[in-house]
């Protein structure tokens, strides 16, 4: 099975500082996906950035990179320069590449961006 | 590109009801999952359409029924409301085949049962 493990509940960060939002997972699957996605108040899950295992780079989208590394299976979220619209719920999610699996996600962390 | 959109966004029942909720995926997108986000339980996995046929269910009840139609819009009912199951819908459409890493979100449709 699956297992998604996000360990901050909520995280505060200033204006235009860094933060990394932690995830570790647990799989047997050699071949998988990770995910990151927010979630605003609005409710609306906002895909942010993928991860696949055989992806030798640490993916990158912008604003968001995710620091892969895949011995101790963890996917942590960077955010760079925060700004007062990153407050939000951000999850981790992942799925294995073999047959039509579902994500799983963690129970998430709360960001709140201080001006 | 039109995202993935859904309909009702916001539904008041009553215990005993039955409800049906909508979504359509983005163009081209064949696949569609559902989840049931909740305080307590998170997000949960409950079943994925693709080419009008379930794919794949989750851990749920026999009252969570789904379907999809020839053009990929796909619906969800919910018979018999329980109190817990209020919560937000949501719905994710992905193209199929092996392009893994795209599955988008629609806003979610808010149940809520008195």
């Amino acid at each position: 099975a699956q297992k998604i493990t996000q360990t901050q509940p909520g995280m505060f960060v200033q204006e235009k500082e860094a933060v990394t939002l932690d995830c570790t997972y647990d799989t047997s699957d050699q071949s998988y996906g990770l995910f990151w996605y927010k979630q605003p108040s609005s409710g609306e899950m906002i895909f942010l950035i993928y991860q696949g295992s055989y992806d030798e780079q640490n993916a990158t989208e912008g604003r968001y990179s995710l620091n892969f590394q895949k011995a101790r299976k963890s996917a942590n979220l960077v955010i760079s320069a925060s700004q007062l619209g990153d407050s939000a719920m951000y999850f981790c999610a992942m799925r294995r590449n073999s047959g039509n699996t579902p994500l799983v996600f963690g129970k998430g962390t709360r960001l709140s961006v201080i001006a | 590109k039109a995202g993935v959109t859904q309909t009702p966004r916001y539904l008041i029942k009553t215990r005993g009801q039955q409800v049906t909720l909508s979504c359509s995926p983005i163009s081209g997108h064949r696949s569609v999952s559902w989840y049931q986000q909740t305080p307590g339980q998170g997000l949960q996995f409950l079943f994925e359409y693709f080419s009008e046929t379930q794919r794949n269910k989750g851990n749920f009840p026999g009252r969570f029924s789904g379907r999809q139609f020839s053009n990929s819009r796909s619906e969800m009912n919910v018979s018999t409301l329980e109190l817990g199951d209020s919560a937000l819908y949501l719905c994710a459409s992905q193209p199929g085949g092996g392009r893994l890493n795209e599955q988008f979100f629609g806003p979610g449709t808010r149940l809520t049962v008195l």
